[in-house]
């Protein structure tokens, strides 16, 4: 069975662009979750889709917004990037009910310049 | 809120060592998850054990066991005789029934060096 994919694997952009990040889960899984990980602030909780609706949201500004497909795949994206936001963002999919356990994707490598 | 605290940064051990990685956790929830990472420089994390709110039962799976008390809101990490393989950051990480369970809160995470 193939794992969480997370394209691209990394990216350079600069300050004031927008950025996409796409996340394709394991099959059958219908949940994805994303997460924010930076030397400063740790691993934090972006936001969760669940057969395309978003369901949880982390504390984060409304310049990070995501979306989920009907087939589950789910992208994010962040608007008007700062400095601040070069981070590895990760994504995991669940398999809900199945004691909602999560698998992560390799991440996505995002320099803000 | 929900909080995970691991308080050791960084730890560096010789190889054949024991190594006890710490998590402590505050939650108000009586019902949750409690999960191990293992994340090697190539960023992905992954799964070690889950553990529930009602199963403080100790784990062991070959060179790595899990020692949960509710008492002290621990869930502890022990390798024994560590290898150089075992060289990663390590995150302790908690969901909660009133999320749905569908958020992990991680601790700030161990970074473990074992040395040949």
């Amino acid at each position: 069975k193939a794992g969480v994919t997370q394209t691209p694997r990394y990216l350079i952009k600069t300050r004031g662009q927008q950025v996409t990040l796409s996340c394709s889960p394991i099959s059958g899984h219908r949940s994805v979750s994303w997460y924010q990980q930076t030397p400063g602030q740790g691993l934090q909780f972006l936001f969760e889709y669940f057969s395309e609706t978003q369901r949880n949201k982390g504390n984060f500004p409304g310049r990070f917004s995501g979306r989920q497909f009907s087939n589950s795949r789910s992208e994010m994206n962040v608007s008007t990037l700062e400095l601040g936001d070069s981070a590895l963002y990760l994504c995991a999919s669940t398999l809900v009910g199945s004691y909602n356990e999560q698998f992560f994707g390799p991440g996505t490598r995002l320099t803000v310049l | 809120a929900q909080k995970v605290t691991q308080a050791q940064t960084e730890i560096s051990v010789v190889e054949k060592e024991d190594v006890t990685l710490d998590c402590v956790y505050e939650t108000r929830d009586t019902t949750y998850y409690l999960f191990w990472y293992k994340q090697p420089p190539s960023g992905e994390l992954v799964f070690l054990i889950r553990r529930n709110s009602f199963d403080e039962q100790n784990e062991i799976s070959g060179r790595y066991s899990w020692n949960f008390q509710k008492s002290t809101s621990s869930f502890n990490f022990t390798i024994t005789a560590s290898q150089v393989v075992d060289s990663a950051v390590y995150f302790c990480a908690l969901s909660e029934a009133g999320s749905g369970y569908s958020t992990l809160t991680f601790g700030k995470g161990t970074m473990l060096l074992v040395s040949p």
